[in-house]
């Protein structure tokens, strides 16, 4: 069961900002809202996790709406090396996996 | 430092033979963790290791797929008469502790191509 909802795929230009929505609208108050990006053939990397509190990183930004039902990743200035699938996870304190879903297919134009 | 290695990153098997998958974690983690990874889909959860106990195999698919980790380091995951649809791309990752706020590190992957 698919606790995360996102789109496909998105198209973004180089330099400019990318903004990916995650809608989590059965999440637990105890329910952490992770992203991770996987770039063709490697394995996923962690970007960022946030509980309620908008969170910034070196790579990105994770915006969290107050009721908690969605969020927004964000690339402040995507590149190139951006394209990749990403994947928007909602994880329970106690739980230890990481359940994918299809995740976002993310290209970057120049 | 080095990162999660993973080996071989290719095998292509016949069906109905024998391969084993072998991890290396980050040195010092304590949980490691091996998932499947189909085409186009993302990675699912295979099993669980906290130093050498494995503590969750409820992914495994059958009991064809059998995991180790015997002195909590290296881990290997073995395929026993691999079948076609076992072909994936196997990733093992690795995190210092088991708390959910712990990065998992993935590594490269195994494409397992079986024919």
């Amino acid at each position: 069961d698919a606790k995360t909802t996102q789109p496909p795929s998105m198209d973004c230009a180089e330099g400019r900002a990318a903004n990916l929505p995650c809608n989590h609208s059965t999440i637990s108050g105890n329910e952490y809202v992770y992203w991770y990006r996987q770039i063709h053939s490697q394995g996923p990397q962690y970007i960022i996790h946030g509980l309620k509190n908008n969170e910034t990183n070196e790579m990105a930004s994770l915006i969290i709406t107050e009721d908690r039902k969605s969020s927004t990743l964000i690339l402040p200035h995507a590149t190139l090396r951006d394209t990749a699938v990403y994947y928007c996870i909602v994880r329970a304190v106690n739980d230890y996996k990481l359940s994918f879903g299809a995740g976002t297919t993310v290209t970057v134009r120049a | 430092g080095a990162g999660v290695s993973q080996s071989p990153r290719y095998k292509v098997a016949k069906r109905g033979q024998d391969v084993a998958l072998r991890c290396d974690p980050i040195s010092g983690h304590v949980s490691l963790f091996w998932y499947q990874q189909a085409l186009g889909q993302g990675p699912e959860f295979l099993t669980y290791f906290q130093n050498e106990a494995q503590l969750d195999k409820s992914g495994l698919p059958s009991d064809r797929f059998f995991a180790e980790r015997p002195e909590g380091s290296v881990s290997t995951l073995k395929i026993q008469r691999t079948q076609q649809e076992d072909s994936a791309v196997y990733l093992c990752a690795s995190s210092v502790l088991l708390a959910p706020y712990n990065e998992q590190f993935f590594g490269p992957g195994t494409r397992l191509t079986v024919l």
